[in-house]
């Protein structure tokens, strides 16, 4: 069965300080995608990143980046030198080839503060 | 263009009503999707049309009726909801089925 887990509920961080958001899911596939989405106040969920379980390298956009490691079934998002505008609901999730749905994680809220 | 559209932002209706949430896309995307969010849930998957057709029905109660006239809309109609459907409706839509799915701003609906 598929399963996406985001421990953290809820983190809050000083703005400027770098945070990172877990990400851990279970697949039997051999075959999946990852993605990151985020859901700010005004309830629109954005797509940030979409990742292929075949391609194990890490990905930088900006100040986001991603790590993947397929040995510990892991997909952290890190946020360096964050913004109040980062505040927001992340949602990791999970989606297996040839599905058509994907599998969302409780989501991490993330507050940053000024 | 990435964006996907909803009518309207805010719904109130009663339990007796019968109104129709929209969805418009066009992106070319194939696969579009109805989620059901409450508040601090992550969204919840409850129809997908692939191709124009009825490919996922998450055992949606009836009183929720989705259509797809063409590849670029997507209706919701909503007839005698219950206090508990109150929720943030999103719309999504894909290239196809794996893909990226891309959010419509949603949906608010208050059943009173």
């Amino acid at each position: 069965a598929q399963k996406v887990t985001q421990a953290q509920t809820e983190i809050s961080v000083v703005e400027k300080e770098d945070v990172t958001l877990d990400c851990v899911y279970e697949t039997r596939d051999t075959t999946y995608y990852l993605f990151w989405y985020k859901q700010p106040p005004s309830g629109e969920l954005v797509f940030l990143i979409r990742r292929n379980s075949f391609d194990e390298q890490n990905e930088i956009s900006g100040r986001y980046s991603w790590n993947f490691q397929k040995s510990t079934s892991s997909f952290n998002f890190t946020i360096t030198a964050s913004q109040v505008v980062d505040s927001a609901v992340y949602f990791c999730a999970l989606s297996e080839v040839g599905d058509d749905k994907i599998i969302f994680g409780k989501g991490t809220r993330l507050h940053i503060l000024p | 263009d990435t964006e996907v559209t909803q009518t309207p932002k805010h719904l109130v209706m009663g339990m007796t009503n019968k109104k129709s949430l929209k969805c418009e896309q066009h992106m070319g995307h194939r696969a579009m999707y109805w989620y059901k969010q409450k508040a601090k849930k992550p969204p919840e998957l409850m129809f997908v049309y692939s191709y124009e057709k009825l490919s996922i029905n998450e055992s949606v109660p009836s009183r929720f009726s989705p259509e797809c006239p063409n590849s670029s809309l997507l209706n919701l109609h909503l007839h005698a909801l219950q206090p508990e459907d109150s929720a943030l409706y999103l719309c999504a839509s894909s290239l196809q089925r794996d893909y990226e799915q891309y959010f419509g701003p949603g949906t608010r609906l208050t059943v009173t």
